[in-house]
Parts: C-alpha cells; structure tokens; sequence
C-alpha cells in the first residue's frame, strides 16, 4: 500500500522561527490534507491541498503532486503552534479514505 | 460555517460493555468515515459509508464493529464488546462528494475501556 512518511519526527523551535515540515508519499493522490491535533486531541483541519500552493497567516502549504511531496511552512512560530502535524492522503480509486503520516510533533519555546 | 459534531466527547466503560459512538457529519455530505488514534499512534481508517452501505471497511474494522445511519443525520459506530485494546480517540468524518474532495472530521470521542 501508499506509504505516508513524514520529517522530522520531533521539531523544538525558540518562538519566532521558522519551520518547515515534509510529507512524502508513494503513489499519486487526488487528495493530501494537512492538520494540526491540539493538546484536547482534535484534528484542526489545516489545509486541503492537492496540488499547489496555499497560505493562511502565518501558515502555508505547498503540493508537488509530480514528485510526490507537500511541504508545510510555519512562520514566526508562536507557543500555540505545539502539537502534532499530520498529512494525509488519498488515492485514486481506494475509495476516499484518508492515510496518515506519522506526525511530526513541534515544540515552540518561549 | 457548517461542522460535523461528535457526542459523548469522551466515554469510559468496562470491557465487555457495549458503546454507540454518535456523529452528525455536515447535512449535505454524502461519505462518512470512522477513524481511530490510539494514544501517542497515527490515525487510522476504520471504515467508509456511503449510499446506506459500508463501501470499505479496514482489517480492524471486525465482526465487533458495527455502523448505522439510523436517520438522515446521525452516523453511529457500535462496539458490541469492549477490550482494552479498544481504548483510543475515534473520529468521525465526512465529504461531500467525488472522491479526492475535503473530508472534514469532528472533534473525537475519547474512549477509554477499563
């Protein structure tokens, strides 16, 4: 099956910097969604992002569907960033479900 | 801006009880999913609804699973004997339409099996 991978696993960051969080995957997708799973374990639905390139504040996202990577930028960093981030694919004819990466758990500190 | 909604938020039980899980999805969506996270592990698919019927169900998703969308609203998922293993956040999601469209998932239910 698709594999879902996911870099870094753990991120710390001092509040204010920047990070940038990679989701690679195995096959083509018609679908790759990016979340954020708050400290009460909800799944914040980041970005629903395919292909190209999207951006809300301080975050942005970009889909390379060809090669089979999406990057998650996060500028000037704050606290409330923490949690953990998860991509997520589908693929064509599988039905819709959803695939999970691993999650890359970032740290902001103070 | 319409959201899928899932109650209880959180549900503790003995093993070998039986728990309903019960999710709203958005009223003009046509998929429903259940996914699962075990503490600390990613999240995973249970099993996809569509047209009344289960259109996918994952290797997890056994003969103690069960899902019903009794009315036009409500998705329920039926665990008819609890193990501890069982202890996880379960999510309901839903979309509205072509596969590749947005899933949008709810809040979770936190179940722990004592």
């Amino acid at each position: 099956g698709i594999q879902v991978e996911q870099s870094p696993p753990d991120l710390i960051l001092q509040e204010g910097a920047n990070s940038t969080l990679r989701c690679n995957f195995s096959d083509s997708v018609n679908n790759l969604q990016w979340f954020h799973q708050n400290p009460w374990g909800q799944l914040i639905n980041l970005f629903y992002i395919p292909s190209g390139t999207k951006q809300n504040g301080r975050l942005s996202a970009t889909t390379v569907a060809t090669e089979r990577y999406s990057l998650l930028y996060i500028s000037s960093s704050q606290t409330t960033d923490s949690g953990v981030y998860f991509c997520a694919v589908t693929i064509y004819n599988q039905g819709g479900k959803l695939i999970f990466g691993q999650g890359t758990e970032l740290s902001v500190k103070p | 801006e319409p959201e899928v909604t899932q109650t209880p938020s959180h549900q503790v039980t003995q093993m070998g009880q039986e728990v309903i899980l019960r999710c709203v999805p958005i009223s003009n969506h046509l998929y429903f999913y259940w996914y699962r996270q075990i503490l600390g592990q990613k999240v995973e698919f249970l099993v996809s609804f569509y047209n009344n019927e289960i259109s996918e169900k994952s290797e997890i998703f056994d003969d103690q699973f069960s899902v019903e969308r009794p009315d036009g609203s409500n998705f329920t998922l039926k665990i008819r004997s609890t193990k501890l293993e069982d202890s996880a956040m379960y999510f309901c999601a839903s979309m509205r339409g072509r596969q590749g469209s947005e899933q949008y998932f709810g809040p979770g239910t936190r179940l722990t099996v004592t």
